[in-house]
């Protein structure tokens, strides 16, 4: 079965600063790995997704994250944070499971920007 | 083009009263998704339907919740009698799902249940 964690709940970065949010994943086949984000009082919308290819993937906003199989995990990363920024961040990670792409999501990290 | 859109975006009942959740899913996706967002337990899968068909309800926390996808364009989930730790968002996704499909999700914008 596979699953994400994400590590830390919290993080807090200076307005300028890099933002780094980790995850990792466990998967028993070869996964399509996502980073979602979600600003307050709205749904989820992604940011940046890895299915096949360069495992460096570049997103909306600046953001990138790479996939390294070797380690399981999916960082996402942001050379500069700005105040937009602030909002809740998820992992997930997809694999099929009885005839369809079942995404398993990460517990999320709200990142706080501070000015 | 359009969302996924849902309705209500915030509902406030009473315990034992009936909720009923609406969800209409962007067009020509074949896949639709409801999930629970709640401090404790974080994103839930409750159900998902593929071509208006359930094929996994086991998300689906108890009888007292049922969901029903009558056409590819409409979906609802109905809680009944509701408690107040169902108190939660209850989010909508859909996704077009075939060959070589990644599974990303698009998103609503949620639907906010209050039961006191």
């Amino acid at each position: 079965a596979q699953s994400v964690t994400q590590l830390g709940s919290h993080v807090s970065v200076s307005e300028g600063a890099l933002v780094l949010l980790r995850c990792n994943y466990s998967s028993s086949v070869p996964p399509y790995l996502f980073w979602y984000v979600q600003y307050p009082n709205q749904g989820l919308q992604l940011l940046l997704k890895y299915t096949t290819g360069a495992t460096l993937v570049k997103g909306i906003n600046g953001f990138e994250a790479e996939f390294k199989k070797s380690e399981t995990s999916f960082h996402l990363t942001k050379p500069s944070a700005h105040m937009s920024d602030a909002a809740e961040y998820f992992c997930a990670v997809s694999e099929r499971v009885g005839g369809y792409q079942k995404v398993t999501f990460g517990t999320g990290t709200k990142l706080q920007v501070i000015p | 083009d359009a969302g996924v859109i849902q309705s209500p975006r915030h509902e406030v009942t009473e315990m034992g009263q009936e909720v009923t959740l609406r969800c209409k899913p962007i067009s020509g996706h074949n896949s639709l998704f409801w999930y629970r967002q709640t401090m404790m337990r974080g994103l839930e899968l409750l159900i998902y339907f593929n071509n208006n068909v359930p094929i996994d309800d086991s998300g689906m926390p108890e009888d007292r919740f049922s969901a029903k996808m009558p056409n590819a364009s409409f979906s609802t989930l109905k809680i009944q009698p509701s408690e107040p730790r169902d108190s939660a968002v209850y989010f909508c996704a859909s996704s077009k799902t075939g060959t070589g499909d990644s599974g990303e999700l698009f998103f609503g914008e949620g639907s906010r249940l209050t039961v006191l």
